[in-house]
């Protein structure tokens, strides 16, 4: 149990468009999920917290207005990258935290997007 | 504000050999310590934490860590190490448990070899 998903594993796009990537809690109920950013050879760095139904709490320097998170239900989180640049080529990894009456309360990772942008 | 340095990017080991992955923390206050181990085209893994109590925590599959609140350290040791061992470590902590907040170390690449 506590499987997370993300979608698409890599993704290839050009410059200027958007790119969307998912999250899924498949046996669970998340009720916050996490959104990291791993550049090469370093270590994971959180860009935000989303809790279901509500706005997403943004780490500081990191562009809401860029990276669109939206938990609109209890086993799905987006992620967004809109106007995507070279600059934002990286590998993001979601992870999921259910509660504690579930025996869930701690973050369980997917395996992580990696997204190039030529 | 927190950090976490793993010092070895790469650690090799030969199979039944013991080996230790480094990791130490920067907090200004008390800290959760958590070692996360990522398979090839795996998600990560929570492996062990130490939220408090015995300060000597193990996992199930023969790892353990020893927090080390003067020397601020958190290294994790495996007295025999085996193939399926090779994976990326991940070091993190957190003033709020695993449920919250983690910040992370750059990892450590383990390979075992035959």
């Amino acid at each position: 149990g506590a499987v997370v998903s993300q979608h698409p594993s890599r993704v290839i796009c050009k410059s200027g468009t958007s790119v969307k990537i998912e999250c899924r809690s498949l046996d669970f109920q998340a009720t916050t999920m996490f959104w990291y950013r791993q550049f090469p050879k370093q270590s994971l760095m959180l860009m935000a917290t989303s809790n279901e139904g509500s706005k997403a709490t943004y780490e500081q320097g990191v562009e809401k207005d860029k990276f669109l998170i939206n938990h609109a239900s209890l086993t799905l989180s987006t992620l967004t990258v809109t106007s995507a640049h070279p600059e934002d080529s990286s590998f993001y990894i979601c992870s999921a935290r259910g509660d504690r009456g579930q025996g869930r309360d701690e973050q369980f990772f997917g395996p992580g997007t990696r997204l190039t942008v030529l | 504000a927190q950090s976490v340095t793993q010092l070895d990017s790469q650690v090799p080991v030969f199979e039944e050999a013991p080996v230790e992955l480094r990791c130490n923390y920067s907090s200004s206050v008390s800290v959760y310590l958590f070692w996360y181990v990522q398979y090839p085209n795996q998600g990560l893994q929570l492996l062990l934490k130490y939220l408090s109590g015995s300060t000597l925590v193990k996992s199930i599959n023969g790892f353990e860590a020893e927090f080390n609140k003067s020397q601020t350290s958190f290294h994790l040791r495996k007295p025999s190490v085996h193939i399926s061992d090779t994976a990326e470590y991940f070091c993190a902590v957190s003033d709020h448990g695993t449920a919250s907040k983690l910040t992370f170390g750059t990892g450590t690449r383990l390979q075992v070899t035959l």
